[in-house]
């Protein structure tokens, strides 16, 4: 079974600056989808990125990005110029083809005004 | 934006009652989830559902639960008699097909087991 982890359970950054969350994971599945979920005060889940694991690219949206490392298995998020906005937890999580999200315990950021 | 509307978004219930959790995917997709996180913890996979009937369940998805589509528009969660231990907040999600397509969540529903 694939497994989902995030080490860091808590994490702060100032207002403006740049964070690192980390992931990593284990499967023996050579083609997935890697995703990063922002769950903010209210409990939504938002979408924030995904990347393919075909693709050696690393996939950026706007201020989000990630550093994908597929022989490692490692998936870490970068947010950068922070915003207070960006206080939420967030989830990363793993999907092969046809089968549900397997997510991790997730990571609480906060941005420090 | 088209989104998963999930409806009550808090429910209260006193243990033992039957609860029903409603859900509205977005209109072209065609593989709904449902996922569960406790307060605190990861979120869940429960169940997931294509072509009216389930596809793939976990072993949190017990007889207790069960899942429906009774119409061309809501899928519901049903927990027949609810234990202390289900309250949790309910997740439902939608994707237009299986492979490799984003799960698009809804706003959660807030259960509450008195």
């Amino acid at each position: 079974a694939q497994t989902v982890t995030q080490s860091q359970p808590e994490m702060s950054v100032q207002e403006a600056e740049t964070v690192t969350l980390s992931c990593t994971y284990d499967t023996s599945e050579s083609n997935y989808y890697l995703f990063w979920y922002k769950q903010p005060p209210s409990r939504q889940m938002i979408l924030v990125i995904r990347q393919e694991a075909y693709k050696q690219q690393n996939a950026t949206e706007n201020r989000f990005s990630v550093n994908f490392q597929k022989a490692a298995k490692s998936f870490s998020l970068k947010i950068s110029d922070s915003q207070l906005g960006d206080t939420a937890m967030y989830f990363c999580a793993f999907m092969k083809l046809n089968t549900p999200l397997v997510f991790g315990k997730g990571t609480r950021l906060s941005v420090i005004a | 934006e088209p989104e998963v509307t999930q409806t009550p978004s808090h429910q209260v219930t006193q243990m033992g009652q039957e609860v029903i959790l409603r859900c509205v995917p977005i209109s072209n997709h065609l593989y709904f989830y449902w996922y569960r996180q406790i307060l605190g913890q990861k979120v869940e996979f429960l169940v997931s559902f294509y072509n009216n009937e389930i596809s793939e369940k976990s072993e949190i998805f017990d007889d207790q639960f069960s899942v429906e589509r009774p119409d061309g528009s809501n899928f519901t969660l049903k927990i027949r008699s609810t234990k202390l231990e289900d309250s949790a907040m309910y997740f439902c999600a939608s994707s237009p097909r299986q492979g490799y397509q984003p799960q698009h969540f809804g706003d959660g529903t807030r259960l509450s087991i008195l």
